[in-house]
């Protein structure tokens, strides 16, 4: 069974922060998602990161994909209230053919005005 | 409507009581999912469905039992819930074109049922 160590599981911070929120696994994956999920909503993906060493932006949202493919971290800079939700991590196993993800537990992030 | 919908939003159901859940994808996609999302446990997959064919079942209790008509199409029948089956149940849909897609294949879900067991 395949899993995935998301931290930390809360983050409570001000306006204008940084913060990073890692994923890591003793297995590798052929692709990494990132997802972010608000209130009464279903998960939204942000990023697939495929690539051993991958980094993608999105604005102020920085997503990296380790070499070994078996850890991801999302970085954000300057952090919003708009930002506060919560951000879920979910690896695609090798040689999958249907998107059998496994999920991280998440991160609650309050972004404080 | 667009994207992936779910009905009911909210359910409330005795350890009984038979119900489903409902789902819809209007995008178009060959794949459906069910998940459990609970307060203290990862999202669980629970059910996998391509081009109408169940091609995962991840150990799920049979008090679960899902029904895929058509690719447009997904319910989650229930009967005797226990309630620690109390959660969001989520569907997803995604495009699910092969072997090679698989890594990028990228689902969308629907905004879920909060299901209350009494």
């Amino acid at each position: 069974t395949q899993l995935l160590e998301q931290s930390p599981q809360f983050l409570s911070i001000q306006e204008g922060e940084n913060l990073t929120v890692y994923c890591n696994s003793s297995s590798v994956f052929s692709s990494l998602q990132w997802y972010r999920q608000e209130p009464g909503e279903g998960p939204v993906l942000l990023v697939t990161v495929v690539t051993g060493g991958e980094v993608k932006k999105l604005k102020r949202l920085t997503f990296q994909f380790g070499d070994a493919r078996k850890d991801s971290s999302l970085h954000i800079t300057a952090a919003q209230p708009g930002d506060t939700g919560l951000y879920l991590c979910a690896g695609v196993a090798g040689g999958t053919s249907y998107g059998k993800l496994t999920f991280g537990q998440g991160t609650i992030l309050t972004v404080h005005p | 409507e667009t994207g992936v919908t779910q009905t009911p939003r909210h359910l409330v159901m005795g350890m009984t009581n038979k119900k489903s859940l409902k789902c819809e994808q209007h995008l178009g996609h060959n794949a459906m999912y069910w998940y459990k999302q609970s307060a203290k446990k990862p999202l669980e997959l629970m059910f996998v469905y391509n081009f109408k064919e169940q091609t995962e079942n991840n150990s799920v209790p049979s008090r679960f039992s899902p029904e895929c008509p058509n690719s447009s199409h997904l319910f989650l029948h229930l009967h005797t819930l226990q309630p620690e089956d109390s959660a969001l149940y989520l569907c997803a849909s995604s495009q699910a074109t092969g072997t090679s897609g698989g890594a990028r294949d990228t689902q969308y879900f629907g905004p879920g049922t909060r299901l209350t067991v009494l």
